[in-house]
């Protein structure tokens, strides 16, 4: 089973830009991977924000962008807002349709 | 308004079984997959298995293949996890979701394995 690996914490200050990242232990993020993104807060069930590596739902705050980067998914956050304190996972899908998470970031807004 | 309520959690020792049910409303049940993620007590989410929406194809992590069962029942909009041969690691909040285009999610059962 693939390994999924994404930095276990990050720091933003408000206002500022952070890009969170997720590999694949097999190879090359791909958007055949479909990947998603996932943000989760304390207490709370998950709530996914990107899916199909850059596709937004209704309620994904336009501060929120999906795309892939140097062989990775990657998460970028433009213009961090305390609300946006949380863990981010994400998650990749393989050929024989698993889905395999990554470990989570843990982002500070400080 | 949408709702995934997980049910049938609760304390089983090792060896154990264990069958969760999550009801759905609100949506068309049967045009979706539907997944179980499972997450221990202060780490990650870990996605378990997933399954097609006529009930056909299924899929498990590693960890769980050839112990746990997932199903579902399109009539009652209800799926399944059948868990057999509980070990302690497998201690966790069960969430049910759909995981995709259309992105619902419960609030999670608690299944505590121990002795």
């Amino acid at each position: 089973q693939a390994v999924v690996t994404q930095e276990p914490s990050l720091t933003v200050s408000p206002g500022g830009t952070v890009t969170l990242t997720c590999g694949s232990s097999t190879g090359a993020v791909t958007s055949g991977h479909y990947p998603y993104w996932l943000q989760q807060k304390p207490g709370q069930a998950p709530r996914t924000l990107i899916y199909d590596t850059s596709i937004k739902y209704s309620w994904t705050p336009a501060r929120f962008s999906g795309s892939l980067l140097g062989g990775k998914a990657a998460l970028t956050l433009s213009g961090a807002q305390p609300e946006d304190e949380a863990d981010y996972y994400c998650l990749l899908s393989y050929s024989d349709t698993r889905r395999v998470f990554g470990g989570g970031t843990r982002l500070t807004v400080l | 308004e949408v709702q995934l309520v997980e049910s049938g959690g609760g304390l089983v020792q090792p060896g154990g079984s264990l069958r969760l049910s999550c009801a759905a409303s609100g949506f068309s049940f049967s045009n979706h997959w539907m997944h179980w993620v499972r997450q221990a007590p202060g780490k990650g989410l870990v996605w378990v298995s997933r399954i097609n929406n006529p009930g056909s194809g299924t899929v498990y992590a590693d960890s769980v293949n050839g112990r746990f069962t997932i199903s579902r029942d399109n009539v009652k909009n209800t799926l399944y996890l059948q868990m057999n041969s509980l070990r302690a690691e497998d201690t966790a909040v069960y969430f049910c979701a759909t995981i995709g285009s259309v992105d619902y999610w419960g609030q999670g059962a608690l299944v505590t394995v121990s002795s």
